[in-house]
């Protein structure tokens, strides 16, 4: 089945230390999101790419670093300059250069703070 | 546990009944629509979708009708039934950009 796989589904940083969730996408889409998302809150855009060896920042990118080396994968870092680093973090994907598709999105990886 | 629904309005409804979810969306240039359905501990599913050039669209049990004058979407799901509880949300696109807008979300409990 294609799709979006997240991984881990929970993570736990503890003080000063940089994390990393996984992304891996099978739908052959060209553009890769990532989102987190926080209680009352719409999804908040952190970085998106649309190519490989190509990314931009979204609207909170502070705190995060992105790679995109392969079309599959996409992974984020959660760094310790991020300071509320607590959220479910979501990935997606979608044809981009196709107008009007939806996104597809994986299972999300919850991290908390120890 | 689950953190994304709190401080989310919440549509209670009677199973067999129909359900009719609603979004404001922010940008009157936006030109696609798509509703999505959040399970508990899950990501977003896609529902169905629609462009600005329609003014309803429909899928297997579900409608959507988008009012551009107001800017106003809205989700009807007919027969309503336990597996549709969850948290719909609603975003917002223009085409051949990278922006998706997405609303806070709504809460649907189905009461048996």
């Amino acid at each position: 089945d294609g799709g979006i796989t997240q991984s881990p589904k929970y993570l736990f940083r503890k003080e000063g230390q940089n994390v990393t969730l996984s992304c891996e996408q099978n739908l052959n889409h060209d553009a890769m999101y990532w989102y987190r998302q926080d209680p009352g809150q719409g999804l908040r855009l952190i970085y998106y790419s649309q190519i490989v060896n190509d990314f931009q920042k979204g609207d909170i990118a502070e705190g995060y670093s992105v790679s995109r080396e392969k079309k599959e994968s996409f992974p984020l870092t959660v760094t310790s300059a991020q300071k509320n680093p607590t959220a479910f973090y979501l990935c997606a994907s979608s044809v981009y250069r196709d107008s009007n598709q939806p996104q597809h999105f994986g299972d999300g990886t919850r991290l908390s703070i120890l | 546990g689950e953190s994304v629904g709190l401080h989310l309005p919440t549509l209670s409804v009677q199973e067999g009944d129909n359900s009719i979810i609603n979004c404001a969306y922010s940008n009157s240039a936006s030109d696609y629509f798509i509703w999505y359905k959040q399970e508990s501990g899950k990501g977003p599913q896609f529902i169905i979708d629609i462009r600005s050039n329609m003014d309803k669209r429909q899928g297997q049990r579900v409608t959507v009708l988008l009012n551009k004058t107001v800017k106003h979407l809205s989700l009807q799901i007919a027969a309503t039934q336990p597996g549709d509880s969850a948290v719909y949300f609603c975003a917002e696109n223009l085409s051949r950009t990278y922006k998706y807008i997405f609303g806070t979300g709504t809460r649907l409990k189905v009461l048996a």
